[in-house]
């Protein structure tokens, strides 16, 4: 059984570009949440996707969009990045929206 | 959900328990209380949850008070590989994870050689 893999692990962007990182549920999980983690803070709620419908969302504004696909894998798409979009990018799956996550290695994210 | 108060650090001994609190004094009923680990630089562990009766598992135990307005994560044989900070989490279920996991600063542990 596989976990939750992100790609990339590292990406630098310049500001006002857009960015895609990418997440492959664990096995059998239908669904993913995204988080940010700035440098030094405790993980933020992006979103859920629940069988590739968007299912709850935190204090992050539209430029911040996802996708989730049949297979359960999910994309986090952040346009116009800004200097403070800087940080580690968490995805984690899970078997249904309300049981526990298990979270990928992060992709750091650093814009320039 | 409801809000959780955790010491920033704490020291312990290898070999010995690390015995880690946590106060969650306006949770409710249906709230269960879930505990995370981050090491650094890599995405957070799950370690266990409850509800109201203790729970043990390969990794840890989680004591919950009575009245369950505080808790105690166990590790009861600590090793240089449990530095990392771990957080204590609430988290209800009546709006399904639809809130996401509402994560503190947590408590850095520290293992001592």
């Amino acid at each position: 059984e596989t976990g939750v893999t992100q790609s990339p692990t590292h990406l630098i962007k310049t500001r006002g570009q857009q960015v895609t990182l990418r997440c492959s549920s664990q096995s059998g999980h239908n669904t993913v949440s995204w988080y940010q983690q700035a440098l030094g803070q405790g993980p933020q709620f992006i979103f859920q996707y629940y069988r590739e419908e968007e299912n709850g969302r935190g204090n992050f504004p539209p430029r911040f969009s996802g996708l989730q696909f049949p297979n359960y894998s999910s994309e986090l798409n952040v346009n116009a990045l800004e200097l403070d979009d800087s940080a580690l990018y968490l995805c984690a799956s899970s078997l249904q929206p309300d049981t526990e996550a298990f979270f990928g290695q992060g992709t750091r994210l650093t814009v320039v | 959900d409801a809000k959780t108060t955790q010491p920033p650090s704490m020291d312990c001994a290898e070999g010995r328990a690390a015995n880690l609190p946590c106060n969650h004094s306006t949770i409710s009923g249906n709230e269960y209380v879930y505990w995370y680990r981050q090491i650094h630089s890599q995405g957070p562990q799950y370690i266990i949850h409850g509800l109201k009766n203790n729970e043990t598992n390969e990794m840890a135990s989680l004591i919950i008070t009575e009245d369950r307005k505080s808790s105690t994560l166990i590790l009861p044989h600590a090793t240089l590989r449990d530095t990392a900070v771990y957080y204590c989490i609430v988290r209800g279920y009546s709006g399904g994870g639809a809130d996401g996991l509402t994560f503190g600063k947590g408590t850095h542990l520290i293992i001592q050689p």
